[in-house]
């Protein structure tokens, strides 16, 4: 049974760059919720996707932008990437939008330089 | 606005040995109250979670938490720690259908 697989693992981009990060939910779950972590912070969230639509959204500027697919794959999109946007993206997903139990990938860690 | 905080960014202790790590939320209605960990270079993995009943909440490789309503507090223990506990951990609560994660513990487990 896979976990929830992210892509790329790393990534290196300029600031003014665009980048798209990946997401494959848990087998059985269809929503996925993306999060930002910081380094030395706790992750942050980002939005939410279920049924193909955004359902909640964070403290996060319209530059984040996402979509899901209907296999409940997903991706994140940051245009205009600023420094302040080097972090690590997590990834979860969950059955039914409950938030009682999220399964979490391993993380993109992007570097805008 | 409800949030979470972990008063102790870092926690040392011997291989073991007892360990609490403290948490305490702001919320003036109920609350879902979580624990997750994350081991170097992994993803979040949920350790346990007070939804409602009893206050005392067991979870996996042997951690515990208490509900603590009048204390606005859900620390996390573990009798006897090993050095593969050594992670991060996270409290979080549900607000708004969001997952509000606190800053994190680090746990360092001393030979």
């Amino acid at each position: 049974d896979a976990g929830v697989t992210q892509s790329p693992t790393h990534l290196i981009k300029t600031r003014g760059q665009q980048v798209t990060l990946r997401c494959s939910p848990k087998s059985g779950h269809d929503t996925v919720s993306w999060y930002q972590q910081a380094l030395g912070q706790g992750p942050q969230f980002i939005f939410q996707y279920y049924e193909e639509e955004e359902r909640q959204r964070g403290n996060f500027p319209d530059r984040f932008s996402g979509h899901q697919f209907p296999n409940y794959s997903s991706e994140l999109n940051v245009n205009a990437l600023l420094l302040g946007d080097s972090a690590l993206y997590l990834c979860a997903s969950s059955l039914g939008r409950s938030n009682e139990k999220l399964f979490f990938g391993s993380g993109t860690q992007l570097s805008v330089l | 606005a409800q949030s979470v905080t972990q008063l102790d960014s870092q926690v040392p202790v011997f291989e073991e040995a007892p360990v609490e790590l403290r948490c305490n939320y702001s919320s003036s209605v109920s609350v879902y109250l979580f624990w997750y960990v994350q081991y170097p270079n992994q993803g979040l993995q949920l350790l346990l979670k007070y939804l409602s009943g009893s206050t005392l909440v067991k979870g996996i490789n042997g951690f515990e938490a208490e509900f603590n309503k009048s204390q606005t507090s859900f620390h996390l223990r573990k009798p006897s720690v090993h050095i593969s506990d050594t992670a991060e951990y996270f409290c979080a609560v549900n607000r708004d259908d969001k997952i509000i994660f606190g800053k994190g513990t680090r746990l360092h487990i001393l030979p």
